[in-house]
């Protein structure tokens, strides 16, 4: 079964760049009619959609975080990244991948752990 | 863009209870609807897809209906794992919204 692991610094720097990354196992990242999310939730506070790629490349991106965040993929290491520019003490959350079926009748499934990233000097 | 409101945004419930949570849509999106549940310290579950699809493995229990505006997920004869927070999101078109959340408490 696909599972999903969340890799990256726990500590980013106000102003900087945080990266993380998904790896995918047991699965292809490059299987057709799935796209590969980053869903963030600050402590305490609900679920937000950050945006979602396709393995050919095709990427969507949640207005509000456009301006600042990358999504990638690198298909031969079966990885989807996410970088997210300057960063301030608003972007401290836990970071989670998701697959993503593709289409209007789509879900998210299955998910990482979550990776916790604070943003402190 | 389409927003997502649930409520109540929390509730108290017992063990055998017939616990509701609602979800609102600000614009028509027939049945692209899903539910999900996280437990602290937890990623989030998916329950129900299309708004009434139960997910492989999921307890009969839950069950979600509606579509257009209005979605409810249904928990009958709820159990003491069930006490978490439950989150409706839409699945139609970017960004796939989520609701605020409703936290079923004991």
């Amino acid at each position: 079964q696909v599972q999903l692991q969340e890799s990256g610094p726990g500590l980013v720097k106000p102003s900087q760049t945080l990266s993380l990354t998904c790896t995918v196992s047991g699965g292809s990242i490059s299987s057709d009619g799935y796209y590969w999310s980053w869903v963030r939730q600050h402590p305490g506070k609900g679920l937000e959609w950050m945006a979602c790629i396709y393995h050919r490349g095709a990427t969507y991106y949640n207005p509000s975080l456009k301006s600042r965040m990358t999504i990638s993929v690198d298909t031969s290491k079966n990885q989807f990244s996410l970088k997210l520019s300057s960063v301030t003490a608003a972007d401290t959350a836990v970071y989670y991948c998701a697959r993503d079926r593709a289409g209007d009748i789509s879900w998210f499934d299955p998910w990482g752990h979550g990776a916790l990233v604070t943003v402190s000097s | 863009d389409i927003q997502m409101t649930q409520s109540p945004s929390s509730l108290s419930a017992s063990v055998g209870d017939r616990v509701i949570i609602t979800c609102r849509a600000t614009q028509n999106i027939k049945n692209y609807l899903n539910w999900y549940q996280q437990k602290p310290g937890k990623a989030p579950q998916l329950l129900i897809y299309a708004a009434s699809s139960l997910q492989s493995g999921v307890p009969s229990r839950f069950s979600g209906s509606g579509s257009g505006t209005d979605f409810t997920l249904t928990i009958s004869n709820l159990q003491p794992e069930d006490f978490a927070t439950y989150y409706c999101q839409k699945s139609y078109g970017p960004p796939r919204t989520f609701g605020g959340g409703t936290k079923v408490e004991i």
